[in-house]
C-alpha cells in the first residue's frame, strides 16, 4: 500500500527563518515525488519535483527537497521564509506500479509571523 | 491553469438531486483525474481515466461516477447526492510517466460543491 505522511498539520515560523516541512512515504517501488503548494481558492500549483538523477531538487520560489530513499523520506526546506509563503502544502508520490496513480499527503499549512 | 477548465466552479444543490461536474483539457494529456479535498484529509482521489472511455476507481470513489467519452472531457456525476459529498473538487491532468515532462500533475481551479 502507498501512503504519505506529513508531520505537523500547522508550522508557524517568523519571517526569514527557516522553512522545513517534513514528508515521508511508503512506497514498494521508487517513485516520482512532488511538493504541491495551494494558495487560499486556488487549485494546486507544482512547487518541484523528483524523478531520478541529483537528489537535492530546486523548486520555484527558492523551495528545495531533497530526496533520502534510506529514510525514504522528502522533505522540503526554504532558507528564509517569506510573508507570500504562507500557504498550505502538500507531497505527493507517485508509484511506478499503481497505473499512474499519485497519493498525497494530508497537507501542512505554513504560516509566517512578521 | 495549463488548459484546464472546470464547470460549474460554484454550485449549492440539494440533497437527492444528481450533479456532473465537467473538466476540460486542452492539452490533450492522455490520463486525467478527480480529487476531493477535504479538511485534514487533503486531497483524495475519487476516480481516473487512462484513455477514453478507459477509467478506473480511487480510493473514495462510493456515490460517483465519471465517463470520459473524449480526450479532452472528463465528467463526474453524482447520481444522488449527500451531505457528505459537500467538498471542493479538482480536476487534474497528467501525460505519464514516459512523457519527457516527467509525469506532472496539473490541477484546474477546482468546483465547489454544497450540498444541503
Amino acid at each position: 500500500a502507498q501512503s504519505v505522511t506529513q508531520l505537523g498539520s500547522h508550522v508557524s515560523v517568523s519571517e526569514g527563518a527557516l522553512v522545513l516541512l517534513r514528508c515521508n512515504y511508503s512506497s514498494s517501488v521508487p517513485p516520482y515525488l512532488f511538493w504541491y503548494v495551494q494558495y487560499p481558492n486556488q487549485g494546486l500549483q507544482l512547487l518541484l519535483k523528483y524523478t531520478t538523477g541529483a537528489t537535492l531538487v530546486k523548486g520555484i520560489n527558492g523551495f528545495e527537497a531533497e530526496f533520502k530513499k534510506s529514510e525514504t523520506s522528502f522533505h522540503l526546506t526554504k532558507p528564509s521564509a517569506h510573508m507570500s509563503d504562507a500557504a498550505e502544502y502538500f507531497c505527493a508520490v507517485n508509484p511506478s506500479n499503481t497505473g499512474n496513480q499519485f497519493y498525497f499527503g494530508t497537507g501542512t499549512s505554513l504560516t509566517v509571523i512578521p | 491553469d495549463a488548459g484546464i477548465t472546470q464547470s460549474p466552479r460554484h454550485k449549492v444543490t440539494e440533497t437527492g438531486t444528481p450533479v456532473t461536474l465537467r473538466c476540460h483539457q486542452t492539452e490533450n494529456h492522455r490520463y486525467m483525474y478527480w480529487y476531493r479535498q477535504d479538511p485534514g484529509h487533503g486531497l483524495r482521489l475519487i476516480h481516473y481515466s487512462y484513455g477514453v472511455k478507459d477509467t478506473d476507481k480511487g480510493e473514495v470513489s462510493d456515490g460517483y461516477s465519471v465517463s470520459r467519452s473524449k480526450t479532452e472531457d472528463f465528467l463526474l456525476t453524482l447520481e444522488s447526492a449527500t451531505s457528505s459529498q459537500t467538498s471542493v473538487y479538482f480536476c487534474a491532468i497528467s501525460e505519464g510517466r514516459d512523457s519527457p515532462g516527467a509525469n506532472v500533475l496539473t490541477f484546474g481551479a477546482g468546483s465547489r460543491l454544497t450540498v444541503l
